[in-house]
């Protein structure tokens, strides 16, 4: 499958400062899924890229997907407690879709 | 888009017996699906590759008698927990790839949560 490596594994962060997790591919991705997990919850779809060069904004969430389609970040604008948790970017390209390590995000008050 | 609906999302069962979760392509055909589980603050790992009308590809490490998949449509993949213990609790989730269109890529399920007591 589409190996997608993720970083960083852990981000601490103050509220109201900004966060990016970025995934990253050696192979051109033909999409690639974000997804948040909630500690103690399951994840949840965020978004889906496609297009090269695709930028999706979901309130203070951007989305971006790289022109060579091998790269993808998710960046979050002055975070908030509520963005605590981790974020898995998966390519659901090729044959086998796989996820990305995942970025843990934690918010300090 | 399209969408694959997961069933049930959450399930608590006892030790002993056995669980089914199902994965339905809703508006497309899918002769593959992937089923995947989650082990605590780790990420996704694929366990097996369900195909339509033939045996699935289990991963390395997972039990095919415990983990039984059955892709017995076009739409539908089950995964049973046989003889379901404690230590098979996890978040469960599949995905499915449609056949037709240049479109291969996979859309996922939401996910179902074990929790066996």
């Amino acid at each position: 499958g589409q190996q997608v490596m993720q970083i960083p594994q852990y981000q601490h962060v103050q509220e109201g400062e900004d966060f990016t997790t970025y995934c990253n591919s050696s192979t051109t991705l033909s999409n690639i899924q974000w997804y948040k997990q909630r500690p103690g919850g399951h994840p949840v779809f965020l978004i889906q890229l496609v297009k090269s060069g695709e930028v999706k904004k979901q309130k203070r969430l951007t989305f971006q997907f790289g022109e060579a389609k091998k790269n993808s970040s998710l960046h979050i604008t002055a975070t908030q407690t509520t963005d605590v948790g981790t974020y898995f970017c998966a390519s659901g390209g090729s044959y086998i879709p796989t996820f990305g390590r995942g970025t843990s995000l934690i918010v300090h008050p | 888009g399209a969408v694959v609906s997961q069933h049930p999302s959450r399930v608590i069962c006892k030790s002993g017996t056995s669980v089914k979760i199902e994965c339905r392509s809703l508006d497309f055909q899918a002769t593959t699906m992937f089923w995947y589980r989650q082990f605590p603050k780790q990420s996704l790992m694929l366990m097996a590759t369900s195909n339509e009308g033939s045996k699935a590809t289990y991963e390395q490490g997972v039990e095919k008698d415990k983990f039984l998949i059955n892709h017995a449509s076009l739409t539908l993949s089950t995964l049973t927990v046989t003889s379901a213990h404690p230590e098979d609790s996890s978040f469960y989730i599949c995905s499915a790839r449609p056949d037709s269109g240049l479109n291969t890529e996979a859309f996922f399920g939401q996910g179902t949560r074990l929790t066996v007591v």
